[in-house]
């Protein structure tokens, strides 16, 4: 069965303390892996899309990665701007029946 | 601005009462989505769409039901046979070509049972 993993629930961090959010996916023929960034009470915001293991994209403060099993997010000196719940969510398939799997996010916050 | 419209934000139903989600897009996207997101859980997919006049049902699509008549357009009524309605709605759409591809979400409707 697909399914998406995503670690930890929750991550506090201190202004400038880098980390990293993980996604661990099992899935029938990846398509794509979307990571979205989702604030309280709105829609989530396209971040990056990662179609093949060892692709990379960068965002300011974020690095995607790629492998054959996971995705990490990468967040380097974060600033309290970055809280947020971040989505990771995955296409697999090529079918009609494709379908794309979300996992429950991750909640990060940055103390000032 | 191209972009997913969603109306309400806020939404409050009565008891055995449907109620009608909206949801428009000027993006040009053949394929719609609607989607439950509840606290500490992923979105879950009630219905999609990916052309007009045709709809599939999700992994939750009991009590809830969905039309597709102009592309722009796809609209979500959760009908009084949903029993637990109170939750956060996104519609979204697919752009399936392209560096960004991925969805676009609308800014969701909170429908809270009273």
């Amino acid at each position: 069965e697909d399914q998406v993993t995503q670690s930890p629930e929750a991550l506090r961090l201190q202004e400038g303390e880098s980390s990293s959010l993980n996604c661990s996916y099992t899935v029938s023929g990846l398509r794509g892996l979307f990571w979205y960034r989702q604030d309280p009470g709105k829609g989530p915001e396209f971040l990056f899309t990662l179609y093949s293991a060892g692709e990379e994209k960068e965002k300011e403060r974020l690095k995607a990665t790629l492998t054959k099993k996971e995705s990490f997010l990468h967040i380097t000196a974060p600033k309290p701007e970055d809280s947020a719940t971040y989505l990771c969510a995955v296409h697999s398939g090529y079918s009609s029946a494709s379908k794309i799997i979300f996992g429950s996010g991750t909640r990060l916050s940055i103390r000032p | 601005d191209g972009g997913i419209t969603q109306s309400p934000k806020y939404l409050f139903r009565k008891e055995g009462q449907n109620v009608t989600l909206s949801c428009e897009q000027n993006l040009n996207h053949d394929a719609m989505y609607w989607y439950r997101q509840d606290p500490g859980q992923g979105l879950r997919l009630i219905y999609y769409s990916q052309i007009v006049n045709d709809f599939q049902k999700g992994d939750i699509a009991e009590g809830y039901s969905v039309s597709r008549e102009k592309k722009e357009s796809f609209p979500l009524t959760v009908t009084s046979a949903q029993k637990n309605p109170t939750a956060f709605y996104l519609c979204a759409s697919l752009s399936g070509t392209g560096k960004n591809y991925g969805y676009t979400f609308g800014s969701g409707t909170r429908l809270t049972v009273v």
